[in-house]
This record gives structure tokens, C-alpha cells and sequence, in this order.
């Protein structure tokens, strides 16, 4: 199946730096998302991104579908930034059944 | 929009009881709705899969008799982890995607300690 690899797995800020995470995937897809899960578990849309780019305020993604790879960057970081980073891919070889792989996620902590 | 709920939020039960968990969504119809499990510090693993009126698809090791997942409606899917055990306890997650929609969107979560 799909490897969703992300990186770094850790990664530790002081409150207003900026930061880039990556998301490699093996195979071709219909879907990628990137969430953000807090501390209480829930996790929280970011993007909707299979190609191109899009912003939202101090966040903005990349996805490059020829190259397999998604880029997330948080500029200007804070501490409700913390938690956990994922991406998750639809593969097209799983058909269009729009099951998502996730990858083991990118744990960010913003120190004040 | 796209508000996913999930009820408990947290549950304890003794071994060898059933527990269910409900998942709504709150302003959108769900045409599909897929059952998450998440271990401590481990990323999100798919258990199966359920589509309004249909019977769930279920993952590979995922045993079906153990967790019934029913969507009754267009809101509303249901997980009940039958004849539970020390090692169900977990944290269950629901997502939801609507009719043409890619998206998914996922509910708070509940948390199983089965003792």
C-alpha cells in the first residue's frame, strides 16, 4: 500500500518562529488532507489540498502531485500551535473509495 | 459548518460489557462515515468503513462481530464494541464526508477504558 512519510516527527519553537513540515507520499492520489490535532484529541481541518497552494491567515500548503509531496508551513508560531501535525491521503489505486492513510504525524511544540 | 459529534466523549466499562458510541453530524448529510482507532502517541488507523443503508466495510483484522457499526440514517452511525476487553481500551474517532464532497471531517472523539 501507500507509505505516507511525514517530517520531522518532533519539532520544538519559540512563539513567533516559523516552521515547514513535509508530508512524501509513494503513490498518485485523489485526496490530501492536513489536520491538526490538539490535546484534547480533536482534529481540526487545515487543508483540503491535492495540488496547488492555498493560505489561511499564518498557515499556508503546498502540494506537488507530480513530485508526491506536501509542505505546510506555520509562520509566526504560537503556543495553541502545539499538538500534532497529520496528513492523510486518499491513493488513487484504492479506487475512489476515499479511505484516508494516514502518515505518524509531525508533534509541534511552541514554547512561550 | 461541517460539525461532527460524537457521544460519550469518555467511557469506563468492565470487561465483558458492550459500549456504544454515536456519531452525528450536526449540519450536513453524511453519505459516508468511516471509524478511526487511535493508540497513545500513534497515528490513526481505519477500521472500517459505513455507507447510509449499507453494510460497513471492515479493514483487514478488524473483526466485525466485535465492533457493529450501524448507519442508520444520513446523520447519524453508530459503533458498538461488543464483549469488551482490557484491550479495546482506545481512543475512537468518527469522520464524516457529505454527497460530492472530498473532504472528511472528524469528530472529537471518544475515549474507551474498559477495566
Amino acid at each position: 500500500g501507500i507509505q505516507v512519510e511525514q517530517s520531522p516527527p518532533d519539532l520544538i519553537l519559540q512563539e513567533g518562529a516559523n516552521s515547514t513540515l513535509r508530508c512524501n507520499f509513494s503513490d498518485s492520489v485523489n485526496n490530501l488532507q492536513w489536520f491538526h490535532q490538539n490535546p484534547w484529541g480533536q482534529l481540526i481541518n487545515l487543508f483540503y489540498i491535492p495540488s496547488g497552494t492555498k493560505q489561511n491567515g499564518r498557515l499556508s500548503a503546498t502540494t506537488v502531485a507530480t513530485e508526491r509531496y506536501s509542505l505546510l508551513y506555520i509562520s509566526s508560531s504560537q503556543t495553541t500551535d502545539s499538538g500534532v501535525y497529520f496528513c492523510a491521503v486518499d491513493p488513487i489505486t484504492q479506487g475512489g473509495s476515499e479511505k484516508l492513510v494516514f502518515g505518524k504525524g509531525t508533534k509541534l511544540t511552541v514554547n512561550p | 459548518g461541517a460539525v461532527v459529534s460524537q457521544h460519550p466523549s469518555r467511557v469506563i466499562c468492565k470487561s465483558g460489557t458492550s459500549v456504544k458510541i454515536e456519531c452525528r453530524s450536526l449540519d450536513f448529510q453524511a453519505t459516508t462515515m468511516f471509524w478511526y482507532r487511535q493508540f497513545p502517541k500513534q497515528s490513526l488507523m481505519l477500521m472500517a468503513t459505513s455507507n447510509e443503508g449499507s453494510k460497513a466495510t471492515y479493514e483487514q483484522g478488524v473483526e466485525k462481530d466485535k465492533f457493529l457499526i450501524n448507519h442508520a440514517s444520513l446523520t447519524l452511525s453508530t459503533l458498538t464494541v461488543t464483549s469488551a476487553h482490557p484491550e479495546d481500551s482506545s481512543f475512537y474517532i468518527c469522520s464524516a464526508r457529505g454527497l460530492g464532497v472530498y473532504e472528511q471531517y472528524f469528530g472529537p472523539g471518544t475515549r474507551l477504558t474498559v477495566t
